[in-house]
């Protein structure tokens, strides 16, 4: 099957510190969602990107497509104890979504 | 209120036995599917269902089956042939089906073998 690359695969973090999670694709996708999980909780839907270079915000996070549609990046500005959990991206080929391995993040108080 | 349920939350089984997993929504989505999750895995694709009475195998069905015989009810057994069937299971449902489909998420099973 296709393949997801989702890194790092773990990050601790200060509180009040940037956090970057990259997704990488082989071959050229369709569209990307990101997905939120809080400890114990299920995935929640963050957003999607479907341009080319698209860059989309929301409050301290901010998501980006890249140019060849092949990669995609979630940054948090200044993170806060609330943005505990993994971070999966999820990547559109033909009619199915593939779920990175996703990216925990923890932040220190 | 919308949404997906899952039941158990917790389920424990004998080696050797079939189990079942229940997933029912009321958003009336077309889609429904149903995940593994695993440490450092991610989710990895069981099966999908499109429509009533149609189911598709994901990545990694053996050991799995499913059926869909209501629009809203999307059960999983794992059978006896699931060699490492200890996991957390999750079902979600979209709308259609479709790639660009956001997917909503249950709150999970966690399936202990003992």
């Amino acid at each position: 099957g296709q393949q997801v690359m989702q890194i790092p695969q773990y990050q601790h973090v200060q509180e009040g510190e940037d956090f970057t999670t990259y997704c990488n694709s082989s071959t050229t996708l369709s569209n990307i969602q990101w997905y939120k999980q809080r400890p114990g909780g299920h995935p929640v839907f963050l957003i999607q990107l479907v341009k080319s270079g698209e860059v989309k915000k929301q409050k301290r996070l901010t998501f980006q497509f890249g140019e060849a549609k092949k990669n995609s990046s979630l940054h948090i500005t200044a993170t806060q104890t609330t943005d505990v959990g993994t971070y999966f991206c999820a990547l559109g080929y033909g009619n199915k979504l593939v779920f990175g391995a996703g990216t925990i993040l923890r932040v220190k108080s | 209120d919308g949404g997906i349920t899952q039941s158990p939350k917790y389920l424990f089984r004998k080696e050797g036995q079939n189990v079942t997993l229940s997933c029912e929504q009321n958003l009336n989505h077309d889609a429904m599917y149903w995940y593994r999750q695993d440490p450092g895995q991610g989710l990895r694709l069981i099966y999908y269902s499109q429509i009533v009475n149609d189911f598709q195998k994901g990545d990694i069905a053996e050991g799995y089956s499913v059926s869909r015989e209501k629009k809203e009810s999307f059960p999983l057994t794992v059978t006896s042939a699931q060699k490492n069937p200890t996991a957390f299971y999750l079902c979600a449902s979209s709308p259609t089906g479709g790639h660009t489909d956001t997917q909503y998420f249950g709150p999970g099973t966690r399936l202990t073998v003992l």
